[in-house]
C-alpha cells in the first residue's frame, strides 16, 4: 500500500541554523500539508499546498517557513533560523482530493 | 472558523469494555469529519472518515462513528476494547476553507486495562 515517507526521523540543530524536512507524499496524490505537533500539545496546520502554490498557510506560518516540490516527488518545509519554540514533530501528508489526508510518520525536530 | 473539542484528554476502560471517545466540532459548512489514531512514536493513521453519505460511518479495527448533525458530534465508539487499542485518538473536521486544512483537536489517550 502506497505511503507518505518522511526523512530524516529525528533531526537536531541549533538555535539560528536553517533545517529542511523532507518528505515524498503518495505518488498520485495532488494536495500537500505540514502539521506540526509540539509535545503534549494539539496536532496544529502548517500550510497546504496544491498546483504548485500555497493554497492556505496558518499564523504560524510565517517569514522564517518556506515549502518547495522541487521535483515531481519530494515536498520539503524549510526553517530558515531554528528557534526554540520550533522543536515540535513536524509532519507530513497528502491527498488525491480535498477529502482524506495520509500523513506520514513525522520528523521529530529538537532545537537548542 | 472551524474547531473541535474532545472531552475527556485520558479515557481508561478494561479489556472488553465498551469504547466511547467523545468529539464535538463547530463548522459553518458541511463537515468531512475524521478520527486518526497514533500509536506511541508512529504518526497519524486514519480509522475512519464522513463525508456526507451514510451517517454511521464504520472504519478500521472494529472502530464506528456516528455524525449527528443535531448535536454537532461524531463520537468513536468500539464495542469491545483490546490491548491493542491504547493508543492516542484524534477528532479532525475540514471543509470550512479552500486550503481543505485540517483542524484537529485536542486528542484522547485511551487506556486499556487488563
Amino acid at each position: 500500500e502506497p505511503e507518505v515517507t518522511q526523512t530524516p526521523s529525528h533531526q537536531v540543530t541549533q538555535m539560528g541554523q536553517e533545517v529542511i524536512l523532507r518528505c515524498v507524499p503518495i505518488s498520485n496524490h495532488l494536495y500537500f500539508y505540514w502539521y506540526r505537533q509540539i509535545l503534549g500539545q494539539k496536532v496544529e496546520f502548517l500550510v497546504s499546498f496544491y498546483n504548485n502554490e500555497i493554497s492556505e498557510k496558518s499564523e504560524i506560518f510565517d517569514d522564517q517557513f518556506s515549502v518547495e516540490r522541487p521535483d515531481g516527488s519530494n515536498f520539503t518545509l524549510k526553517i530558515r533560523s531554528t528557534k526554540l519554540e520550533d522543536s515540535a514533530m513536524y509532519f507530513c501528508a497528502s491527498s488525491w482530493d480535498s477529502g482524506t489526508q495520509y500523513f506520514g510518520p513525522g520528523t521529530r525536530l529538537l532545537v537548542l | 472558523a472551524q474547531s473541535v473539542t474532545q472531552l475527556g484528554s485520558h479515557v481508561s476502560v478494561s479489556e472488553g469494555a465498551l469504547v466511547l471517545l467523545r468529539c464535538n466540532y463547530s463548522s459553518s459548512v458541511p463537515p468531512y469529519l475524521f478520527w486518526y489514531v497514533q500509536y506511541p512514536n508512529q504518526g497519524l493513521q486514519l480509522l475512519l472518515k464522513y463525508t456526507s453519505a451514510a451517517t454511521l460511518v464504520k472504519g478500521i479495527n472494529g472502530f464506528e462513528a456516528e455524525f449527528k448533525k443535531s448535536e454537532t458530534s461524531f463520537h468513536l465508539t468500539k464495542p469491545s476494547a483490546h490491548m491493542s487499542d491504547a493508543a492516542e485518538y484524534f477528532c479532525a473536521v475540514s471543509g470550512d476553507n479552500a486550503g481543505n486544512m485540517l483542524t484537529f483537536g485536542g486528542g484522547t489517550r485511551l487506556m486499556v486495562k487488563p
